[in-house]
């Protein structure tokens, strides 16, 4: 049962490019969320999406985009990626639909944008 | 606004010493928080729920409605529990909103 898994692991961009970080969860949840870890600052929510067909903005979505492609997998998109975008980018899901539930996380994709 | 605060980044102890980590927060709502820890080199997993009033791994949380805090704490501290402690509110419809985490460093 792998949970939650996010491809790639590292990536390093040049600043300009871009490139789409995929995550897929097999928990059959409701919700699922990227978030980006700085050091400092915690972790702070960049885009989510509480069902499928459904996509809102967080804390930090500015230079993003999101797909919820189906239950189980939602994408996070960097069109023309800037050195402020680097750091750990980390996708999470639970149960949602208003319910307080455990929130599963995948094991983050560490991006450079040089 | 929803804010999680934890004044500390940083907290070093010696094997056997208590740990209080500390973690208040603000929130007009009835609040749902959370502990979650990170290892490491492993992914961010939930540690305790305030609802849930357990204790796991020798850790407690005690939601303190009146002081905003829901502090975490463990009487014995071991090697093991060096990790990242982030603190979470859940904010409405389970986005959570987490603090920037305290660093505990658990000395032999």
């Amino acid at each position: 049962n792998a949970g939650v898994t996010q491809t790639p692991k590292f990536q390093v961009l040049k600043t300009g490019q871009s490139m789409t970080l995929q995550c897929a969860q097999d928990m059959n949840h409701n919700s699922m969320y990227w978030y980006r870890q700085d050091p400092g600052m915690g972790l702070r929510l960049i885009y989510y999406s509480a069902s499928e067909g459904t996509t809102d903005k967080g804390e930090v979505p500015n230079g993003y985009n999101v797909s919820r492609l189906n239950k189980r997998e939602f994408s996070l998109r960097l069109e023309s990626a800037a050195p402020s975008q680097t750091s750990v980018y980390f996708c999470a899901t639970d149960e949602g639909q208003g319910g307080v539930t455990e929130a599963f996380f995948g094991q983050g994709t560490r991006l450079t944008v040089v | 606004a929803q804010r999680v605060t934890q004044p500390e980044k940083l907290l070093s102890v010696f094997k056997g010493a208590p740990v209080e980590l500390k973690c208040n927060y603000s929130y007009s709502g009835s609040p749902e928080l959370f502990w979650y820890v990170q290892y490491s080199r492993q992914r961010l997993q939930l540690l305790l729920r305030h609802i849930s009033r357990e204790s796991i791994k020798g850790f407690t949380a005690d939601l303190n409605k009146g002081e905003t805090s829901f502090h975490l704490k463990k009487p014995f501290a071991q090697e093991e529990d060096s990790a990242m402690y982030y603190c979470a509110l859940n904010s409405g419809y389970s986005t959570l909103t987490f603090g920037k985490g305290t660093m505990l460093l658990v000395s032999p």
